[in-house]
């Protein structure tokens, strides 16, 4: 079984601070792919992210960051410098190798107020 | 222009009366995938195929059917809809199950 826990439900930050999503995950395989999905106010889903459980390495994009720590089974995802644009929710996914279902965190609504 | 198509975007209905949703997408991708969203649940998956005549149960399955005749497309069917039916519903596609995920933008049904 796969699980994907998004502890923080909704976040409200003021423009300009950081803010970090925590996601952890519960798998058995020893290859699995770990994802992070936008879905802004007007309602579509916007790929972020993908990493493979091989790829440990922290990736950086401009003002979005991803830690990635096996040893700890999460896959946190920061936002430096919010904007007003940043207002999402923000959902963590994860699927395994040898089982094709995807599964998806509960999301974490970011607010940033200006 | 690579997209996810869904019809219709927007759907009322009563209980028990049969309803399609349509799902088609033109990336030749073989993993496409029905969810519905709601609210504090996140995106539970529906159904997902794996390419043409492979299909197999997500976490959700309960009332709902699918069919993968062609690639591009993947119907979804609710054979007699009931109000906790009631829900936002994606259709996505990508290579393979490791891959990133292509949304449509969404059903939003209800059922009364």
């Amino acid at each position: 079984a796969q699980k994907v826990t998004q502890a923080q439900t909704e976040i409200s930050v003021v423009e300009k601070e950081d803010v970090t999503l925590d996601c952890v995950y519960e798998t058995r395989d020893t290859t699995y792919y770990l994802f992070w999905y936008k879905q802004p106010p007007s309602g579509e889903l916007v790929f972020l992210i993908r990493r493979n459980s091989f790829d440990e390495q922290n990736e950086i994009s401009g003002r979005y960051s991803w830690n990635f720590q096996k040893s700890t089974s999460s896959f946190n995802f920061t936002i430096t410098a919010s904007q007003v644009v940043d207002s999402a929710v923000y959902f963590c996914a994860l699927s395994e190798q040898n089982d094709y279902k995807l599964s998806f965190g509960a999301g974490t609504t970011v607010t940033v107020r200006a | 222009e690579a997209q996810v198509t869904q019809n219709p975007r927007y759907l009322i209905t009563v209980t028990g009366k049969k309803l399609t949703v349509t799902c088609s997408q033109n990336m030749n991708h073989e993993y496409m995938s029905w969810y519905r969203q709601d609210p504090g649940l996140g995106l539970r998956q529906i159904y997902y195929s794996m390419n043409v005549e492979v299909t197999d149960k997500g976490d959700v399955p309960e009332g709902y059917k699918v069919s993968r005749k062609e690639k591009r497309n993947f119907p979804l069917i609710l054979e007699s809809p009931s109000p906790n039916q009631t829900s936002l519903y994606f259709c996505a596609s990508s290579f393979t199950n490791a891959y990133e995920q292509y949304f449509g933008p969404g059903t939003r049904l209800t059922v009364t």
